[in-house]
């Protein structure tokens, strides 16, 4: 069955550096997004990318966070200098349409920040 | 801004019983209601879901009801198994004035199903 893979797992970064979060979306899907889930708290949405482009991004996406799909089959989701609030469970979803379609998730990065 | 709401953070059944899982929404542009299952440190895993022009969807032990109205959906698990055990997410989506379909997340409940 097609699934969503993220890597790493976990990655365990120091204050101020740069992290990079890979997904690899299921193949003819078009739709995707990251979501996070700080501890204890609901799954939040990040943003979505449609044709290349942010096609939305919640508050939480501000200029440290950005995201591309360099090789046409990988999505990554960068966060130029975390904060110590960065650290949560970032997941990568991925959906086939735009209408009535369920979106299908990634195992999940567990990003903490030191 | 809690569009989506659970307002039980937890559930115990006992095996065999019916698992009633409840959630509440205020943006009436919502269209599309789905559930997910979320084990501890991994991805939500899709359940069920339903548009807004039905009221009820089944599969298999798992039905969702909607009820636009009073904007409340629930999850009905019969019968409840100990797999079952785990923290069940209600979501909504709309694709609405440009919106991407995003999910909207309840808070989630753990259920717990007693052997």
């Amino acid at each position: 069955e097609p699934e969503v893979t993220q890597t790493p797992s976990h990655q365990v970064t120091q204050m101020g550096q740069e992290v990079i979060l890979r997904c690899v979306p299921i193949s003819n899907h078009l739709y995707f997004y990251w979501y996070r889930q700080i501890l204890g708290q609901k799954v939040e949405f990040l943003v979505s990318f449609y044709n290349n482009e942010i096609s939305e991004k919640s508050e939480i996406f501000d200029d440290q966070f950005s995201v591309e799909r360099p090789d046409g089959s990988n999505f990554t989701l960068k966060i130029r200098s975390t904060k110590l609030e960065d650290s949560a469970m970032y997941f990568c979803a991925s959906m086939e349409g735009i209408m009535n379609t369920e979106a299908f998730f990634g195992q999940g990065t567990r990003l903490t920040v030191v | 801004d809690q569009q989506v709401k659970q307002n039980s953070p937890s559930l115990s059944v006992q095996e065999g019983r019916i698992s009633i899982l409840n959630c509440d929404y205020t943006n009436s542009m919502f269209d599309y209601f789905l559930w997910y299952k979320k084990y501890p440190a991994e991805g939500p895993t899709f359940l069920i879901s339903i548009s807004s022009i039905k009221d009820k969807n089944e599969d298999g032990r798992f039905t969702v009801f909607l009820n636009k109205s009073a904007k409340h959906l629930s999850l009905h698990i019969v019968p409840s198994q100990p797999g079952d055990s785990a923290v069940y997410f209600c979501a909504a989506s709309g694709f609405y004035g440009g919106a991407t379909n995003k999910l909207i997340f309840g808070t989630g409940t753990l259920l717990a199903v007693q052997p």
